[in-house]
């Protein structure tokens, strides 16, 4: 599976949206983006992925360049709540390969 | 979304003992279920990937016969760790994938071998 690279940090100020960058430069034709986060000491919650075209959900925004390269997920009117762990993951076979992912902080 | 559930969330046992860990799908059947294990301020790593009615196909570095893993039917799978040690302390997580391919966690169980 190809690997990700997000920035390891984020803030953002409540009711802003958030935009969480990644990078999959070796995602192959095959391979879906994922979206992962993870608050504190709770197993992942599934917020969205995609293959080719832009997807839109009840909680998110996924933004997937023409190229496949890089994503983004984007958080409307981020809340205290969404403060958690995010993690970008590409897969195409079964198994997810969790990296380390971006702490989103979400500041009042 | 798909609802997975862990059972126990937590638990305490002993050096030597065995601890088993349910993994349930509560309203979709999951033919293939995926064990996770987490340490402090890390990411979750993949243990194995449990296939109903067939062995679990484990990741480098697992032992198989430490981490016993058991699915026989499509809304349930077992971890069970075997004589457990201080450094199996650990979060275990569970997923169930939904056909085609989402996969849904749950919560987790924390376990404390002292």
């Amino acid at each position: 599976d190809a690997k990700t690279t997000q920035p390891p940090s984020m803030d953002c100020a409540e009711g802003r949206a958030a935009n969480l960058p990644c990078n999959h430069s070796t995602i192959s034709g095959n391979e879906y983006v994922y979206w992962y986060r993870q608050i504190h000491s709770q197993g992942p919650q599934y917020i969205i992925h995609g293959l080719k075209n832009n997807e839109t959900n009840e909680m998110a925004s996924l933004i997937i360049t023409e190229d496949r390269k890089s994503s983004t997920l984007i958080l409307p009117h981020a809340t205290l709540r969404d403060t958690a762990v995010y993690y970008c993951i590409v897969s195409g076979a079964q198994k997810l390969v969790f990296g380390q992912g971006t702490r989103l902080t979400i500041n009042p | 979304g798909a609802v997975v559930s862990q059972h126990p969330s937590r638990v305490i046992c002993k050096s030597g003992t065995s601890v088993k860990i349910e993994c349930r799908s509560l309203d979709f059947q999951a033919t293939t279920m995926f064990w996770y294990r987490q340490f402090p301020k890390k990411s979750l790593m993949l243990m194995a990937t449990s296939n109903e009615g067939s062995k679990a196909t484990y990741e480098q570095g697992v032992e198989k016969d430490k981490f016993l893993i058991n699915h026989a039917s499509l809304t349930l799978s077992t971890l069970t760790v075997t004589s457990a040690h201080p450094e199996d302390s650990s979060f275990y997580i569970c997923s169930g994938r939904v056909f085609p391919e989402t996969q849904y966690f749950g919560p987790g169980t924390r376990l404390l071998v002292l």
